[in-house]
C-alpha cells in the first residue's frame, strides 16, 4: 500500500524558514517523481515544485523559485522541502504527491500546516 | 496562457449527470486529471489521461476532452460525490503543472 506521510510543518515569522519532510512506503521511490502541492486556507489547489525519480531535475512554481529548495533521498525513502524567506502568502497545507506514470498525481498524504505569520 | 479555468460551482440533483469543464490553451497539447476533494481530506484522484479511473473510482465517473476544454462528468450523482473538484494538467511550456481553478459540486 503506497502511503506518504508528510511532517515538519508550524508556525515560522515571516523571513524564517522552515524544512518539510515526507516519508515515503509501499512502491519503489527512486522509480517515481514526486511533488509537492500546497493549498491555502480555504482556496484551491496549487502546484508548488516536482522533482525527477534521480533527484537530478527539479522544477518550481515562480512564486517559490529562489526560495524553496526540493531534494530527496533515495536511501531513506524520503523527501525535502527546504522553505526560505517564507512570506505570509506561503501559508497553506502541504502536500507531497507522487507523480504517476500518466504524469498524474496518483497518491497523496494527508499534509502538513505551514503558518508564516508574526 | 498557463491557466485552466473552471467554473466555481455546480448542483446536480440526486441521480442525475452533471458535467464538469475545464478550459486552457494547455489542454490542446496536454491531457487533463481530475481530482476530487472533501472537507478536510486529502485529494483524490477521480480521472487520469482524459477518460481513465484508477482502481477503485466508481465508473459514473468519466472524462473526456476537446480542443481546449476537458471535462468530468458524473453519471448518476450520488450524495457522497459532493465536493470540489479540480483538473490539473501541465502549462503550456511544458514545464510545469497547473490546477484548474476548482468546482464545487453540490447534489440536491
Amino acid at each position: 500500500e503506497v502511503q506518504l506521510l508528510e511532517s515538519g510543518g508550524g508556525l515560522v515569522q515571516p523571513g524564517g524558514s522552515l524544512r518539510l519532510s515526507c516519508a515515503a512506503s509501499g512502491f519503489t521511490f527512486s522509480r517515481y517523481a514526486m511533488s509537492w502541492v500546497r493549498q491555502a486556507p480555504g482556496k484551491g489547489l496549487e502546484w508548488v515544485s516536482s522533482i525527477s525519480g534521480s533527484g537530478s531535475s527539479t522544477s518550481y512554481a515562480d512564486s517559490v523559485k529562489g526560495r524553496f529548495t526540493f531534494s530527496r533521498d533515495n536511501s531513506k525513502n524520503t523527501l525535502h522541502l527546504q522553505m526560505n524567506s517564507l512570506r505570509a502568502e506561503d501559508t497553506a497545507v502541504y502536500y507531497c504527491p507522487r507523480v504517476g506514470p500518466q504524469d498524474d498525481f496518483d497518491y497523496w498524504g494527508q499534509g502538513t500546516l505551514v503558518t508564516v505569520s508574526s | 496562457s498557463s491557466e485552466l479555468t473552471q467554473d466555481p460551482a455546480v448542483s446536480v440533483a440526486l441521480g442525475q449527470t452533471v458535467r464538469i469543464t475545464c478550459q486552457g490553451d494547455s489542454l490542446r497539447s496536454y491531457y487533463a486529471s481530475w481530482y476530487q476533494q472533501k472537507p478536510g481530506q486529502a485529494p483524490v484522484l477521480v480521472i487520469y489521461a482524459k477518460n481513465n479511473r484508477p482502481s477503485g473510482i466508481p465508473d459514473r465517473f468519466s472524462g473526456s476532452s476537446s480542443g481546449n476544454t476537458a471535462s468530468l462528468t458524473i453519471t448518476g450523482a450520488q450524495a457522497e460525490d459532493e465536493g470540489d473538484y479540480y483538473c490539473n494538467s501541465r502549462d503550456s511550456s511544458g514545464n510545469h503543472y497547473v490546477f484548474g481553478t476548482g468546482t464545487k459540486v453540490t447534489v440536491l
